[in-house]
């Protein structure tokens, strides 16, 4: 099966630009979760899906982050507009409904540099 | 609050030596810790899970809920060991995890 996949693998943008990110989960997981790491920080939760509603978006930092996952398929991640901290790499994951995280599957993530 | 804590950023062992990567908890309810590894130019997998009590790779990693910690233990390191370890910690709804800061280990020839 296809594993998780998220686009684009690398970007670099200017402060103040939009980028929109995306993640494709495993083809049947409802689950869909968003993490972050930045520079020389831990990885850190942002979001959790559950087919289109937001379970748990507590994780998110500020209102400039915009999660969307329209018909419970591909999620976006939109940071708008982008500031030097948000550089980092951003990761999805998807699981089976009622596994938690023991069906974890995370994406290559994307590598974010705000320059 | 929960938090995770791996006090060693890199751990170089040679080859055949034994290793431990240490991580740390607090968490007030029943904890379930996790290891994930990142191989070069690899995405983050899961390698083991102390609920299962299993052996992956030769690694293993006991729960010790008076000290809190959940230490990865491999008894021969390997040089395709090398990577990057996380221990995670999931809350009750199972749906966050918490990181530690990750471990480089690097097994030298």
């Amino acid at each position: 099966e296809a594993g998780v996949t998220q686009f684009p693998s690398h970007s670099v943008i200017e402060k103040g630009q939009t980028v929109t990110l995306r993640c494709d989960p495993i083809s049947g997981h409802d689950n869909l979760y968003w993490y972050r790491r930045v520079m020389g920080k831990e990885i850190k939760f942002l979001l959790h899906f559950v087919k289109e509603s937001k379970q748990d978006e507590s994780g998110m930092p500020n209102n400039r982050f915009l999660a969307e996952r329209t018909g419970g398929t591909y999620s976006t991640l939109k940071v708008q507009p982008a500031e030097l901290e948000d550089s980092g790499v951003y990761f999805c994951a998807s699981s089976q409904l009622g596994t938690g995280n023991y069906g974890y599957t995370f994406g290559s993530g994307t590598r974010l540099t705000v320059v | 609050a929960q938090r995770v804590t791996q006090p060693e950023k890199l751990l170089s062992v040679f080859k055949g030596a034994p290793v431990e990567l240490k991580c740390n908890y607090s968490y007030s309810g029943s904890p379930e810790l996790f290891w994930y590894v990142q191989y070069s130019r690899q995405r983050l997998q899961l390698l083991l899970r102390h609920i299962s009590r299993e052996s992956i790779k030769g690694f293993t990693a006991d729960l010790n809920k008076g000290e809190t910690s959940f230490h990865l233990k491999k008894p021969f390191a390997q040089e395709e060991d090398s990577a990057m370890y996380y221990c995670a910690l999931i809350n009750n709804a199972g749906n966050m995890l918490t990181f530690g800061g990750g471990t480089r280990l690097m097994v030298k020839p």
